[in-house]
């Protein structure tokens, strides 16, 4: 079982829709969580992180961590077709302390 | 304002040749990282420096070496070079092991 696990993908929705992306972690003492995008060809690029259970707002982007059940999850509302890219979920600290540890990422496709 | 930066950008290899990537970064980060990323895999780690004078194994660190020359300093040595490291190489820096990673650009190597 890989330590961070992302849907599978990939998810394409229509312009201005709420696109969901979710993922798993295998660590329950993980600590930390992060939100990449990364445009093909690029490197990532940080959207969100957040280490508290809950929501965590920033414009149209909501992480969301439930530590209980292992799962974090990101929410853009009024897609973008710029926002079309692979979003990548990170886990660090716990046991695999020091790595910072990537899920496969998810491909969004957001369509006029 | 560098942030990480990694060289070369591209390299052709040939099978049994060795090279050393490059990667500084100028934030005043403890813990640095390096990946590799291939279709479908999502990043995958091979070593890790959590603070200077340390370094550890990721996920894949078979055909690899590492060195963390300073705190700005992070070197990956392929010494053999094999066709399946054929992969997009990032180096990555945070400022704790549990703070937000930001990465290269990325070193696109090819081992024919």
């Amino acid at each position: 079982q890989k330590e961070v696990e992302q849907n599978s993908g990939p998810l394409s929705v229509p312009e201005g829709a709420i696109a969901s992306l979710n993922c798993t972690y295998s660590d329950r003492g993980s600590q930390s969580f992060f939100w990449y995008r990364q445009y093909s060809g690029k490197s990532p690029e940080l959207i969100m992180f957040i280490y508290s259970n809950g929501d965590k707002e920033d414009g149209r982007f909501t992480a969301q961590l439930n530590k209980a059940s292992q799962y974090v999850s990101l929410l853009i509302r009024d897609s973008q077709p710029s926002d079309s890219a692979t979003y990548l979920c990170a886990a660090s600290g716990g046991t695999s302390y020091g790595k910072l540890t990537f899920g496969q990422g998810t491909i969004l496709t957001v369509h006029p | 304002n560098a942030g990480v930066t990694q060289t070369p950008k591209f390299q052709v290899l040939k099978t049994g040749q060795s090279m050393t990537l490059q990667c500084a970064q100028d934030m005043n980060h403890n813990s640095m990282y390096w990946y590799r990323q291939d279709p479908g895999m999502g990043l995958r780690l091979i070593y890790y420096s959590a603070s200077e004078g340390t370094t550890d194994k990721g996920e894949v660190p078979n055909g690899y070496n590492v060195s963390r020359l300073n705190k700005r300093e992070f070197s990956l040595r392929l010494e053999s070079a094999a066709p399946s490291q054929t992969s997009v190489y990032f180096c990555a820096s945070s400022k704790t092991i549990f703070t937000e990673a930001f990465f290269g650009q990325g070193t696109r190597l090819t081992v024919v």
